[in-house]
């Protein structure tokens, strides 16, 4: 069954340092996104993104996110200049014409 | 702006017990509904869905939803709980665009007694 995949699964780094998180949607999918999950806190949307370009964004994505699909299997989320508060876990998704978003495992990030 | 409210935040039931986690949900349209399952240190786990039609979804592993638009509600249950089925649980709303987001409640923790 196809499925998503994120790598890596742990992502530990210094503050002030960029991270990037990969992920690898379902093959014939065509949107795409990125949620985190905060520990004990609920899922948020951060970004979605259509056609090559981003189609929503949350206030959480500011200047220091960005998505970029490299070719044509990758699906990445950087962050720039990573802050304590960045932590969290990253989820991405992607979904086809039918609307079900198929979530991957996620990547957790520690920012020290 | 569509929200999601789980009441509880923590919901213990007996094995074999009646298992009812509630949501109700907040949308100017009919929207789309979704029941999410997160087992400790995993990813997202889809359970069911509403799209449209039958007001009453099966999902997977005995759990059901119902919609119920004049309560603006989409409790999900299952007859009889099991010790498998302690996990984080997220009813989950999007709006009936192809790509639009998924907004989440907050999450019920399910703990099984033995």
């Amino acid at each position: 069954e196809p499925e998503v995949t994120q790598t890596p699964s742990h992502q530990v780094t210094q503050m002030g340092q960029e991270v990037i998180l990969r992920c690898v949607p379902i093959s014939n999918h065509l949107y795409f996104y990125w949620y985190r999950q905060i520990l004990g806190q609920k899922v948020e949307f951060l970004v979605s993104f259509y056609n090559n370009e981003i189609s929503e964004k949350s206030e959480i994505f500011d200047d220091q996110f960005s998505v970029e699909r490299p070719d044509g299997s990758n699906f990445t989320l950087k962050i720039r200049s990573t802050k304590l508060e960045d932590s969290a876990m990253y989820f991405c998704a992607s979904s086809d014409l039918a609307n079900e978003q198929f979530f991957g495992p996620g990547t957790r990030l520690t920012v020290l | 702006a569509q929200s999601v409210t789980q009441l509880g935040s923590h919901v213990s039931v007996s094995e074999g017990a009646l298992v009812l986690l509630r949501c109700n949900y907040s949308s100017s349209v009919p929207p789309y509904l979704f029941w999410y399952v997160q087992y400790p240190n995993q990813g997202l786990q889809l359970l069911l869905k509403y799209t449209t039609g039958a007001t009453l979804v099966k999902g997977i592993n005995g759990f059901e939803a119902e919609f119920k638009k004049s309560e603006t509600s989409f409790h999900l249950t299952k007859p009889s709980a099991h010790m498998s089925d302690a996990a984080e649980y997220f009813c989950a709303v999007s709006d009936r665009n192809r790509d639009d987001k998924i907004i989440f409640g907050k999450g019920t923790r399910l703990h099984i007694l033995p």
